[in-house]
């Protein structure tokens, strides 16, 4: 099946610092989601990115799908952003995640 | 856009007892849903999916099962718990029509002990 890898696995900035999540998959795809996972749990819609460039406030997504990869901005950071973002492609019928970036914004 | 029901939000139960966790689906018709599982250390493995009422498949073999007794309606169950059924389980769905966004229920942390 289709492999998803997500860098960095781990993430420290301070507060108003940007950062760039990497999401690379090894075939083909038919649609790409990015989710942030509150502290509860809760997995929260990002972006659907099969290509292209989508931004909704301070985040920003780019999917190069000939390339293989798509990138998740986030300028500005705040506490609110800490959490683990996921990267998740669809093949088939099904979503294929990736392992996370585990991102912490200090005060 | 459609909204996901998901409960309990915690449950605690002891090895070898049966387990059910529901899961509703309102807005859409003609759901795909599915049954996530995230242990321990982030990643989420994908369970069951289901195109419709009584089709269910499988992606890993184990201690549970899955049905679909209505059309919006996703049934996590399992007749004896193990430890190792221990983690955090997610219900999702999507429009089924072809390449469509995947939304997520709040999930069920369940503890065996």
């Amino acid at each position: 099946g289709i492999q998803v890898e997500q860098s960095p696995p781990d993430l420290i900035l301070q507060e108003g610092a940007n950062s760039t999540l990497r999401c690379n998959f090894s075939d083909s795809v038919n649609n790409l989601q990015w989710f942030h996972q509150n502290p509860w749990g809760q997995l929260i819609n990002l972006f659907y990115i099969p290509s292209g460039t989508k931004q909704n406030g301070r985040l920003s997504a780019t999917t190069v799908a000939t390339e293989r990869y798509s990138l998740l901005y986030i300028s500005s950071s705040q506490t609110t952003d800490s959490g683990v973002y996921f990267c998740a492609v669809r093949e088939y019928s099904t979503l294929t995640f990736g392992k996370g970036t585990m991102l912490l914004v200090s005060p | 856009s459609q909204t996901i029901h998901q409960w309990p939000a915690t449950l605690v139960q002891p090895v070898g007892s049966p387990l059910s966790l529901e899961c509703t689906v309102e807005g859409t018709s003609n759901p795909n849903l599915y049954w996530y599982r995230q242990a321990a250390g982030r990643g989420l493995q994908l369970l069951f999916y289901s195109v419709g009422i009584g089709q269910i498949s499988s992606e890993v073999p184990q201690n549970l099962s899955a049905s679909r007794p209505q059309d919006r309606q996703f049934i996590l169950s399992s007749k004896k718990l193990l430890l190792s059924d221990s983690g955090f389980y997610l219900c999702a769905c999507d429009r089924g029509r072809g390449n469509t966004e995947a939304f997520f229920g709040q999930g069920t942390r369940l503890t065996v002990v």
